[in-house]
């Protein structure tokens, strides 16, 4: 079975520029979630997106969106990007349950800011 | 929120001791409590769920515990191995919200 996969694998942007990035959830999971890693910090959570809506947002400025597909794969677009948006962009996907469950991780995307 | 506290030191540790790593929890009790490894540059990799109502969970050499008295966690690896090198998060919660929280990770070093 096919893991999470996210494209590309790495970017380089400058200041002021968009960028989009891509993830295929696991087949059969509804749900997809996208996390921002800092170089040396700690997973933040950035959206929840199940059955093509977005659920949840965590404390990131509204230049961070994104978007579920009917298939479940997602999109996150970073606006006017900053220096301090470098990070790894982490996408997880899940089955849609009550009471939790693991997630299943992407290798991430690279997001590099000039 | 929950805040999560992970040593932040790295644990270094000859090869076959037991490593022990510990995720210490503020506030409300999580229904459950879930451990994950991490290598550089990767995304991570679910390792164990732990509920609350349940003490003790075993997977291979890997073992977990979960004491909502003392809001802790503990993460053991038996028999450790140098490819057992890498960080390990704990996290909490994937609430109705889906926001599963995660703690900064503990680095593991195994060393021959």
């Amino acid at each position: 079975e096919a893991g999470v996969t996210q494209s590309p694998t790495h970017l380089i942007k400058t200041r002021g520029q968009q960028v989009t990035l891509r993830c295929s959830p696991i087949s059969g999971h509804t749900s997809v979630y996208w996390y921002q890693q800092a170089l040396g910090l700690g997973l933040q959570f950035l959206l929840w997106y199940d059955e093509g809506e977005e659920r949840n947002r965590g404390n990131f400025p509204p230049r961070f969106s994104g978007r579920q597909f009917p298939n479940y794969s997602s999109e996150l677009n970073v606006n006017a990007l900053e220096l301090e948006d470098s990070a790894l962009y982490l996408c997880a996907s899940s089955l849609r349950t009550s009471g939790g469950g693991p997630l299943y991780f992407g290798p991430g995307t690279r997001l590099t800011v000039l | 929120s929950q805040k999560i506290e992970q040593n932040s030191e790295a644990l270094n540790i000859q090869e076959g001791k037991t490593a022990t790593l510990t995720c210490n929890y503020t506030n409300y009790s999580p229904a459950y409590l879930q451990w994950y490894r991490q290598d550089p540059g990767r995304g991570p990799v679910f390792l164990l769920l732990i509920r609350e109502n349940e003490k003790e969970k075993r997977k291979e050499r890997l073992k977990v515990t979960f004491d909502t008295t003392l809001k802790q966690s503990l993460f053991h690896i038996t028999a450790s191995q140098p490819a057992d090198s890498a960080t390990y998060l704990c996290a909490l919660d994937r609430d109705s919200w889906g926001k599963l929280q995660f703690g900064a990770g503990t680095q593991v070093v195994v060393t021959p």
